[in-house]
């Protein structure tokens, strides 16, 4: 069974760099025909998905925060990377780690709440 | 990219129907079969539900189903079971140059 786990540190101030790792067990990464994924969650709000990435490298992200972001992996730990610049409190969300499909989610790890504050 | 619009709440009763709007455009939802819904409740990740508008992957239960028309996708809960009760997302892949994805507003799904 496919288990998709977040880590990372839950605390941040403004303008520094998000961190987080989303180790992947059940499958390989670099094996896989599928794209490794992050969404997004404000408190109380809705999703919003926020980058792609494949185990070659390749990457998509989101408009909003693409000048702010990098996605890694690391096939050797079978796990993939997400960095997010700048923060602001407008960052502050639940982060969760996905498998993305044709086009669909279909694992999700638990989710990592993430919080911006001076 | 814009959120697609879903209504901010549904009710029924149980062993009722009810049926869930998602908005988008001709860029995304009226522009593929690639639409997606997700069940979530309370402190919990996100659930796949329905997936290329009418899929529904292994386990989920035959009580909901998708349809699309034009620019709107539609999830119907079918018999409304106490455990429906959660908030649903709507999903559509929205470019095929840079494969980006949007999410729906939300809608709370309430049992009464």
């Amino acid at each position: 069974q496919l288990h998709l786990q977040e880590s990372g540190p839950g605390l941040l101030k403004p303008s520094e760099t998000l961190s987080l790792t989303c180790t992947v067990s059940g499958d390989s990464i670099s094996g896989s025909t599928y794209y490794w994924g992050w969404i997004r969650q404000p408190p109380g709000k809705g999703l919003e998905w926020i980058g792609s990435i494949f185990y070659t490298g390749r990457t998509f992200y989101n408009p909003s925060v693409r000048s702010r972001m990098s996605m890694s992996v690391d096939t050797s730990k079978n796990h993939f990377s997400l960095k997010l610049s700048s923060v602001t409190a407008a960052d502050t969300s639940v982060y969760y780690c996905a498998r993305v499909g044709n086009s669909l989610f279909d694992y999700w790890g638990q989710g990592a709440l993430v919080t911006v504050s001076s | 990219q814009s959120a697609l619009t879903q209504p901010p709440s549904a009710s029924g009763s149980p062993g009722q129907s009810v049926t869930i709007s998602c908005t988008g455009t001709s860029n995304d939802v009226g522009g593929y079969n690639y639409v997606s819904w997700y069940q979530q409740h309370p402190g919990k990740a996100p659930k796949l539900m329905i997936y290329e508008v009418t899929k529904r992957p292994s386990g989920v239960p035959d009580r909901f189903s998708g349809s699309k028309s034009g620019n709107t996708a539609s999830l119907t809960v079918s018999g409304l079971q106490a455990e429906d009760e959660a908030d649903y997302y709507c999903s559509s892949f929205a470019g095929s140059d840079n494969f980006l994805y949007v999410f729906g507003t939300g809608t709370k799904v309430t049992v009464l």
